[in-house]
């Protein structure tokens, strides 16, 4: 079964238009969740890192939240060259990976001038 | 600091062909993954490393898969032979446990 699942799968914004971005989690003990940008052709690029329930981080025009459950990623008044797509990931505290990183699927964020 | 380096960025080889990809991590970084990314699946871990052990090889689809860590600063990832199934991206991803960083990855297209 799926451990990140993240929505909507391409989202289409105007520049200015302010939305959110999900992603909820399965998995049986939290260490870590990651916030990836994708642009196309490129690897994943770090934006943040949430590691209890209530923490907020921001860069930019983005913040970043977690509950026990989800996190959101909230965009504030996009432009176009936050146009990418937007990977989550999950790190278990428990198991035999550790280490690993466990994808979603991400969200294609495409912003109209 | 250059980051993590991929070689070669693409690749196009005929279907029983060898491919190797290549990875140079970031200098300090003591864990290494090779993951694989497709439309259809996303990123999957295929390998990781850590102090250039192999930790958790789950994710190697087939015996066809093999990956090797001689030193800290070198990796590679052999795919022999190669089927179309393969063609995806290959990103190599390294950390000091804490913000992985992704090289550019390899597109391979198996033909």
């Amino acid at each position: 079964e799926d451990q990140v699942t993240q929505s909507p799968e391409a989202l289409r914004l105007q520049e200015g238009e302010s939305s959110s971005l999900n992603c909820s989690y399965t998995v049986s003990g939290l260490r870590g969740l990651f916030w990836y940008r994708q642009d196309p052709g490129k690897g994943p690029e770090f934006l943040f890192t949430l590691y209890s329930a209530g923490e907020e981080k921001e860069k930019e025009r983005l913040k970043a939240t977690l509950t026990k459950k989800e996190s959101f990623l909230h965009i504030t008044a996009p432009k176009p060259e936050d146009s990418a797509t937007y990977l989550c990931a999950v790190q278990e505290r428990y198991g035999g990976s550790q280490g690993n990183l466990i994808f979603g699927k991400g969200t294609k964020l495409s912003v109209k001038p | 600091d250059a980051g993590v380096i991929q070689s070669p960025r693409h690749e196009v080889t005929e279907m029983g062909q060898e491919v190797t990809l290549r990875c140079k991590p970031i200098s300090g970084h003591n864990s290494l993954f090779w993951y694989r990314q497709t439309m259809m699946r996303g990123l999957e871990l295929l390998i990781y490393f850590n102090n250039n052990v192999p930790i958790d090889d789950s994710g190697m689809p087939e015996d066809r898969f093999s990956a090797k860590m001689p030193n800290a600063s070198f990796s590679t990832l052999k795919i022999q032979p190669s089927e179309p199934r393969d063609s995806a991206v290959y990103f190599c991803a390294s950390t000091a446990n804490y913000g992985y960083t992704f090289g550019s990855g390899t597109r391979l297209t198996v033909v």
